[in-house]
């Protein structure tokens, strides 16, 4: 059974462009986050997947927009990179939101030059 | 806004030695607590998880325990070692309707010598 899996796992991208994540959740799981690591902190809510729709939204500006497929899988896109835009991208997933337990996936490690 | 802080922030301890890691919430309306593992540049493996009206939970070798009423959690590691060393995140979910949102501490880094 696979767990949750994302890609690329690295990313080097250039100020001001912009950058597509990818995430497929655990079998049997339908409800996807993401979350913002910046090195040396501690991961920061970024959005929840679910049914297609964004349910919940931390604090991040509209630059951070994401999408989920019928199947599950989800995208966090990211435009007009800044530099404090480096970091590694988490992504969780459970089944339904309500789910007590979150499983998360490697990361993507992206970084803004 | 709940704010989660993890103390110490690094900590370097011989093998074999019991070790405690603490962490502090500022909201005591949480629905759980979780404890994680983190080795470098890699994602979070999760070790324990306590429901709010639970006290404590024990995995092997680690023990987690809440207070709610407090806002603390500590984690105690038994007999370290070496393979223990990575960064440990505290995390916490509200008491909220829906969603699964965590809110993460900072973590504690933690190396322990052969």
């Amino acid at each position: 059974d696979a767990g949750v899996t994302q890609s690329p796992t690295h990313l080097i991208k250039t100020r001001g462009q912009q950058v597509t994540l990818r995430c497929s959740p655990k079998s049997g799981h339908d409800t996807v986050s993401w979350y913002q690591q910046a090195l040396g902190q501690g991961p920061q809510f970024i959005f929840q997947y679910y049914e297609e729709e964004e349910r919940q939204r931390g604090n991040f500006p509209d630059r951070f927009s994401g999408h989920q497929f019928p199947n599950y899988s989800s995208e966090l896109n990211v435009n007009a990179l800044l530099l404090g835009d480096s970091a590694l991208y988490l992504c969780a997933s459970s089944f339904r939101p309500g789910s007590y337990e979150q499983y998360f996936g490697p990361g993507t490690r992206l970084t803004v030059t | 806004k709940q704010e989660v802080t993890q103390i110490p922030a690094a900590l370097s301890v011989p093998e074999g030695e019991n070790l405690v890691l603490n962490c502090s919430f500022t909201d005591s309306a949480i629905y759980n607590l979780q404890w994680f593992r983190q080795d470098p540049g890699k994602g979070l493996t999760s070790l324990l998880l306590i429901q709010s009206s639970q006290r404590e939970q024990t995995s092997g070798r680690l023990n987690a325990s809440l207070d709610k009423s407090s806002g603390r959690s500590t984690l105690y590691i038994a007999a370290s070692q070496p393979g223990d060393s990575a960064t440990y995140l505290c995390a916490v979910r509200g008491e909220e309707t829906s969603g699964s949102r965590l809110t993460f501490g900072e973590g504690t880094q933690l190396t322990v010598n052969p």
